[in-house]
């Protein structure tokens, strides 16, 4: 079983609407985690990362934490076309440990 | 801020020779170093953490004297593939860490090796 689990998607929402992505975890150490967005045939990009349980808002991303069902999720709201990336959640105790990404394509 | 750099962005290269990859800090000191390794439509695949002026560490299943790291500064690190064949083929990313537990990726280095 994998440490982390990504919802594999792909998904394909239109233009506007509101996008959720889910990443499980089993190691209890974990104790940051961040959320990358990554182009085609480019590196990740840091999107957000947070180290507690509660929701982190930054313009239209919001990360949700949940230790205690060991469960995070990345929402996007008013999703626009530049949005559409594949979205690797990640998370660290010692070193990172990735999801499998999930491929969000916004249809204009 | 947090700009990690590699070059090349792209390489061809003939079966048989070596090709080096470099990833750079821009804009601060990274203690910490990783290399990844992404097959398409696939997640990335840690190969090897390097602390500057150490050995690198490899994960399981990567040959070291295949794939060689070196973190020669704080700001430099180099990944070396030696007597590359077709199957290390692949896209090759670095990421860096100034000591806390923000990873800054770069760009990304795809290796065609025919």
């Amino acid at each position: 079983q994998k440490e982390v689990e990504q919802d594999p998607g792909p998904l394909s929402v239109p233009e506007g609407a509101i996008v959720s992505l889910n990443c499980t975890y089993s190691n209890s150490a974990f104790q940051y985690f961040m959320w990358y967005r990554q182009y085609s045939r480019k590196g990740p990009e840091l999107l957000m990362y947070t180290y507690s349980s509660g929701n982190k808002e930054d313009g239209r991303f919001t990360a949700q934490v949940d230790k205690s069902s060991k469960y995070i999720s990345l929402f996007i709201r008013d999703s626009q076309p530049s949005d559409s990336a594949t979205y690797l959640c990640a998370m660290r105790g010692g070193k990172s440990t990735f999801g499998d990404g999930t491929t969000l394509t916004v249809k204009p | 801020g947090a700009v990690v750099s590699q070059h090349p962005s792209w390489v061809i290269c003939k079966s048989g020779t070596s090709v080096k990859i470099e990833c750079r800090s821009l804009d601060f000191q990274a203690t910490t170093m990783f290399w990844y390794r992404q097959f398409p439509k696939q997640s990335l695949m840690l190969m090897a953490t390097s602390n500057e002026g150490s050995k690198a560490t490899y994960e399981q299943g990567v040959e070291k004297d295949k794939f060689l790291i070196n973190h020669a500064s704080l700001t430099l690190s180099t990944l070396t593939v030696t007597s590359a064949h077709p199957e290390d083929s692949s896209f090759y990313i670095c990421s860096a860490s100034g000591g806390g537990y923000e990873q800054y990726f770069g760009p990304g280095t795809r290796l065609t090796v025919t």
